[in-house]
């Protein structure tokens, strides 16, 4: 199974809200990821987290705080986000940053639109 | 059909026919390459990888070609269908650095 789920699949906030966006995978990976796609364009690394540590913060503004509760779950809670922040958030997993050629499952987004 | 990725990013392929799909990478270092297919409105989907110590790597009906020389990747798909209409995304990475994406490719399959 190389299932990874995330809830919700839509949200629309005000630039005011805090929401969360939550992922969860059990294939027993210890690396998690949030990326960030705008339409027709490629996934952008957000963060990257191995051994629920967060190990790359790739110059995210601190509206987005990412949080690894156990090795199976994965939260990006959001807060007076920008309109230009609306996009699809996918999260990915994998088996470990530790492993050479590491294949990245993802899973199907959380289509985000910000008012 | 035939795509050069970053400078033609549709490809029209007629069911039934072969598809090709290619990418140019950048990292003369990198060493594990992947091809994403991602329909709308859903996360990338695993679909190949190859290392850099291979050139071809197969599955079903899609092969991998790598060329180091020219820093060169093609996703072959072998007899086109309807459900292989998306777009398709290589990606590289050296050791355990992060994936970079290539800027994709949309094949549309016409009946």
């Amino acid at each position: 199974d190389t299932e990874v789920t995330q809830t919700p699949k839509h949200l629309v906030m005000g630039m005011t809200n805090k929401k969360s966006l939550k992922c969860e995978q059990h294939m027993g990976h210890r690396a998690m990821y949030w990326y960030k796609q705008k339409a027709k364009k490629p996934p952008e690394l957000m963060f990257v987290y191995s051994y629920e540590k967060l190990s790359i913060n790739e110059s995210v503004p601190s509206r987005f705080s990412p949080e690894c509760p156990n090795s199976s779950l994965l939260n990006l809670h959001l807060h007076a986000l920008q309109p230009e922040d609306s996009a699809l958030y996918l999260c990915a997993s994998s088996r470990g940053l530790a492993v050479i050629t590491d294949t990245q499952y993802f899973g199907p987004g959380t289509r985000l639109t910000v008012l | 059909g035939e795509s050069v990725g970053l400078h033609l990013p549709t490809l029209s392929v007629q069911e039934g026919d072969n598809s090709i799909i290619n990418c140019a990478y950048s990292n003369s270092a990198s060493d594990y390459f992947i091809w994403y297919k991602q329909e709308s409105g859903k996360g990338p989907q695993f679909i190949i990888d190859i290392r850099s110590n291979m050139d071809k790597r197969q599955g079903q009906r899609v092969t991998v070609l790598l060329n180091k020389t020219v820093k060169h990747l093609s996703l072959q798909i072998a007899a086109t269908q309807p459900g292989d209409s998306a777009v398709y995304f290589c990606a590289e990475s050296f050791g355990n650095e992060k994936l970079t994406f290539g800027t994709g490719t949309r094949l549309t399959i016409i009946p």
